[in-house]
């Protein structure tokens, strides 16, 4: 059974770089039928698609984070990273790790997801 | 973008009967070379992560209890509800996934 564990620090002050890792267990994230990406979801809000990578190293970031979003990926670790960096308040969300699965055209749906890390931006 | 448009914001519903939720896209996510709409439905309960539920706009992931359908083509979508069980208390995304960046809906908060 796949499962993504998300990992990284809980606090980050404001302008510096968020770092998580999600590590990836029960299948290859070098499955050629999905990217693997990152979600999150501020505090009692919905949801936001912050991007996707492929084993490749082949990525698709959310237009309205790209300039502060790296997206990479391990495969010898089976596991993904995102950085944010020049992070502020409105950055404070569940960061969740997901597999995003690939349909004709492009990419789909997200599952499964893991379970999310809260990241809390504050000085 | 495409934007994803939810309705209602929340709804009560009794156990056993029905709840329908509306997703409308801001443009169609018929795809017109293989005639699929490009929409999926989620269920997030209290302090968990999303869980698919239905892709294709009508296809009913494994497990998902058959009570849960979903229909609407181009612009319009539903999900359906019928008999309402305790279980399903949760809030539910509709997503598009026709073009990047692929966007949600800010979501409907079901309760009993």
């Amino acid at each position: 059974q796949l499962q993504l564990q998300e990992s990284g620090p809980g606090l980050v002050k404001p302008s510096e770089t968020l770092s998580l890792t999600c590590i990836v267990s029960g299948g290859s994230i070098s499955s050629s039928s999905y990217y693997w990406g990152w979600i999150r979801q501020p505090p009692g809000k919905g949801l936001e698609s912050i991007g996707s990578i492929y084993y490749s190293g082949s990525t698709y970031y959310n237009p309205s984070l790209k300039s502060r979003v790296i997206i990479s990926v391990d495969t010898s670790k089976n596991q993904i990273s995102l950085k944010l960096r020049s992070v502020t308040a409105a950055d404070t969300a569940v960061y969740f790790c997901v597999r995003h699965h690939v349909v004709p055209a492009g990419l789909g749906w997200f599952d499964p997801w893991g379970q999310g890390t809260l990241v809390t931006v504050s000085s | 973008d495409i934007v994803m448009t939810q309705s209602p914001d929340s709804l009560a519903v009794s156990l056993g009967e029905r709840a329908t939720i509306n997703c409308k896209s801001s443009q169609s996510v018929l795809y017109s070379s293989n005639n699929k709409n490009y929409l999926t439905w989620y269920q997030q309960k209290p302090g968990q992560p999303p869980k698919l539920l239905i892709y294709w706009a009508s296809t009913r992931e494994s497990g998902v209890p058959d009570r849960f359908s979903g229909s609407g083509s181009g612009t319009d979508f539903t999900l359906t509800i019928t008999s309402l069980q305790a279980e399903d208390v949760a809030v539910y995304y509709c997503q598009q996934y026709y073009s990047p960046p692929y966007t949600f809906g800010q979501g409907t908060k079901l309760e009993i």
